[in-house]
């Protein structure tokens, strides 16, 4: 089975610009997540759908932070403008069911901020 | 208190020694648990689910105590290939996923 899928690897971006992140999730898997991961740290959620609805976005930044899934597959994450403390790696995972099965985990996209 | 705490380490052992880590969380009401692993610069990948029977997988053995609130990993017999960091996750409110911070293991020669 194809894994997640997740553009680009790299990403460097200078303050105050905009960047997109792109996640493409294993087929059949309903839930999506966003997770930021800064060094030395455990993932951090963003932002949780299930389907084409938000289940949980309590700790995304919105007023810099932004994401969609308007089909129910494929996600955007989009951050407007960026700061430096933004400089981290972007995973995206799926699962099967919401919460009670295990996350599959994209290659992730480093961004650095300068 | 953090909702899911694990403690960082490094935790740095000898080939073929015995090594745990717990993980402690803070939601009673959590019903999932599961330990990822994460290579440097590699996405977390699942490890092994915790079963309240408490699991085992060849040298890894993961338990469940809910009185206690913590989870814990056994690793025996340790590998320089099981260098990695450990991380636990745990479903809190909503089925919201949350993961430790992970620990850090270091298997020397």
């Amino acid at each position: 089975e194809a894994g997640v899928a997740q553009s680009p690897r790299y990403k460097i971006i200078e303050k105050r610009q905009s960047v997109a992140f792109w996640c493409n999730p294993i087929s059949g898997h309903a839930t999506l997540y966003w997770y930021q991961q800064i060094l030395g740290q455990g993932p951090k959620l963003l932002i949780q759908f299930q389907n084409n609805g938000v289940v949980d976005d309590s700790q995304l930044p919105k007023d810099r932070f932004s994401a969609e899934r308007l089909k129910g597959v494929d996600s955007t994450l989009k951050i407007q403008p960026a700061k430096l403390e933004d400089s981290a790696v972007y995973l995206c995972a799926s699962s099967l069911v919401q919460g009670n099965s295990p996350l599959h985990f994209g290659n992730g996209t480093r961004l650095t901020v300068t | 208190r953090k909702e899911v705490e694990q403690d960082p380490g490094p935790f740095n052992v000898p080939e073929g020694a015995t090594v745990a880590f717990n993980c402690t969380y803070s939601n009673s009401a959590s019903q999932s648990f599961f330990w990822y692993r994460q290579d440097c610069r590699k996405e977390p990948k699942l490890l092994m689910s915790v079963y309240s029977s408490g699991n085992e997988d060849g040298r890894f053995t993961a338990q469940l105590n809910r009185a206690s609130q913590y989870i814990s990993l056994l690793i025996r017999d340790s590998k320089l290939s099981d260098s990695a960091t450990y991380l636990c996750v745990v479903t809190g409110g909503g089925n919201k996923l949350t993961f430790g911070t992970g620990t850090q293991l270091k298997v020397e020669l």
